[in-house]
């Protein structure tokens, strides 16, 4: 089955202790992307991947890092969360060349930092 | 200030009749329009799109209407079933100098289907 996969689906944590939300995509897709949801803002965008070792800062990167060694998986990492980190994460993929505006999204990380 | 608005938060329709969902946005370098649906603790997905070079684009019951001059597009749906109930994003797009693409979202409009 086509998906986007993320892990932890629900994750609570403290201040500045370092965590990783994975994400992998099996559609072979060259696009992957983060984005975080919060009442009454949207979805915003974090960062986003053209492909292998290619990323880019979106509207509100600042606080998160990404790497994206292989082009199905795409993690997002929190040096040192603080709560206003919390949030519901989406993690997205498409497949830039066919239908680029096609986003395929996970079922969303809950992030709680304390 | 943001890019793309939805100033209704919420919209109640009865089944059988037109859901009709308002997006505005400011920026006009944006080159394509999306929507997507979200259900309860599922990501969202995809519904319909259209490019900035068109005015309508329609598929089954889902039509989106551009105008450009108004920096407005619209969700139509007929006939509105109980199973459209969901939170209704829109996005916009614009391809970026280096071949990246910005998504911008908006905040989202809950719409309920009455039976």
């Amino acid at each position: 089955e086509a998906q986007v996969t993320q892990n932890p689906r629900y994750l609570i944590t403290v201040t500045g202790k370092k965590l990783t939300v994975t994400c992998s995509q099996n559609m072979n897709h060259e696009y992957m992307s983060w984005y975080r949801q919060d009442p009454g803002l949207g979805l915003r965008q974090i960062y986003y991947s053209m492909n292998v070792e290619v990323t880019d800062k979106g509207d509100v990167p600042e606080g998160y890092k990404v790497s994206r060694k292989e082009k199905r998986n795409f993690p997002l990492i929190l040096e040192s969360p603080s709560p206003n980190q919390t949030s519901l994460y989406f993690c997205a993929s498409s497949p830039m060349r066919i239908r680029p505006h096609e986003q395929f999204f996970g079922p969303g990380t809950r992030l709680t930092v304390l | 200030d943001q890019q793309v608005k939805q100033n209704s938060p919420s919209l109640s329709v009865q089944e059988g009749r037109i859901s009709i969902l308002n997006c505005d946005y400011t920026n006009s370098m944006f080159d394509y329009f999306l929507w997507y649906k979200k259900y309860p603790a599922e990501g969202p997905t995809f519904l319909i799109s259209i490019s900035s070079i068109k005015d309508k684009n329609e598929d089954g019951r889902f039509t989106v209407f551009l105008n450009k001059s108004a920096k407005h597009l619209s969700l139509h749906i007929v006939p509105s079933q109980p199973g459209d109930s969901a939170v209704y994003f829109c996005a916009a797009s614009a391809a970026l100098i280096n071949y990246g693409q910005n998504f911008v979202f908006g905040p989202g409009t809950r719409l309920s289907v009455l039976p």
